[in-house]
């Protein structure tokens, strides 16, 4: 069971906007510690979409979006296209564990 | 440019050891941490250590604390995990990334994996 907790799944259809939610605790999001997303498409490594809680780094869409309020944080997609279909992880640091920790993943389906 | 290559897929038995390797190049390899992460065959990804080549500043999750050793060599700007008895559940993709600021940042750049399988 992952310190994170995300959906394990999340659809929308093409040019919809759908959102990944990341639930954490008092001892990893509910810190000032950052929350990342990565992307991970079939068979190839993750790659980071979004990291800071809300920064794009070069090259992602601006349809892709952060945010993190409380305890949680979230990753928005908007203009849903079907190279969107991935799997997606948040990632904090939990200052219990003194180590980073990811979520579960979710699996985006763009229908 | 940035890039983390790491060796090649491995088949073992039960009890062997094994150590893996990550070699960064395009960057000062000195002054980035480098983490591992665990993903066991349909499963998400899990954190296991980074260290700062540096001065060999090594962190590991609790979940891997004891499991596997994690170190680094400057000379030939490389890095490693390794196992001294490998188990069944130890088959799994492992992935080297460099983590820029350490535990509590993003991992930036990611190597191409290496696929161990462990057989009982």
């Amino acid at each position: 069971q992952s310190v994170l907790t995300q959906p394990p799944s999340v659809s929308g259809a093409p040019g919809q906007r759908v959102t990944i939610s990341c639930t954490g605790s008092s001892s990893n999001i509910g810190t000032s510690h950052d929350v990342h997303w990565y992307q991970q498409l079939p068979g190839t490594a993750p790659k980071y979409v979004i990291y800071g809680n809300n920064y794009r780094p070069s090259g992602v869409p601006d349809r892709f979006s952060g945010s993190k309020s409380g305890t949680s944080a979230s990753l928005a997609i908007t203009g849903l296209q079907a190279e969107d279909e991935a799997d997606y992880y948040c990632q904090s640091y939990d200052t219990s564990l003194s180590a980073s920790v990811f979520g579960g993943g979710t699996k985006l389906t763009v229908l | 440019e940035v890039q983390l290559v790491q060796s090649g897929a491995e088949v073992k038995k039960s009890g062997e050891s094994l150590k893996i390797s990550c070699k960064g190049s395009g960057y000062s390899f000195n002054s980035f941490w480098i983490g591992w992460v665990r993903q066991m065959p349909g499963k998400g990804l899990e954190w296991m250590g980074i260290i700062y080549p540096g001065d060999s500043d090594t962190r590991y999750s609790p979940s891997f604390q004891g499991q596997v050793t994690i170190s680094a060599d400057k000379s030939t700007t490389t890095a490693y995990l390794q196992w001294t008895s490998l188990k069944a559940s130890d088959t799994a993709m492992y992935y080297c990334a460099r983590q820029e600021g350490g535990p509590t940042s993003t991992f930036d750049y990611w190597g191409q994996g290496t696929l161990v399988t462990v057989s009982s």
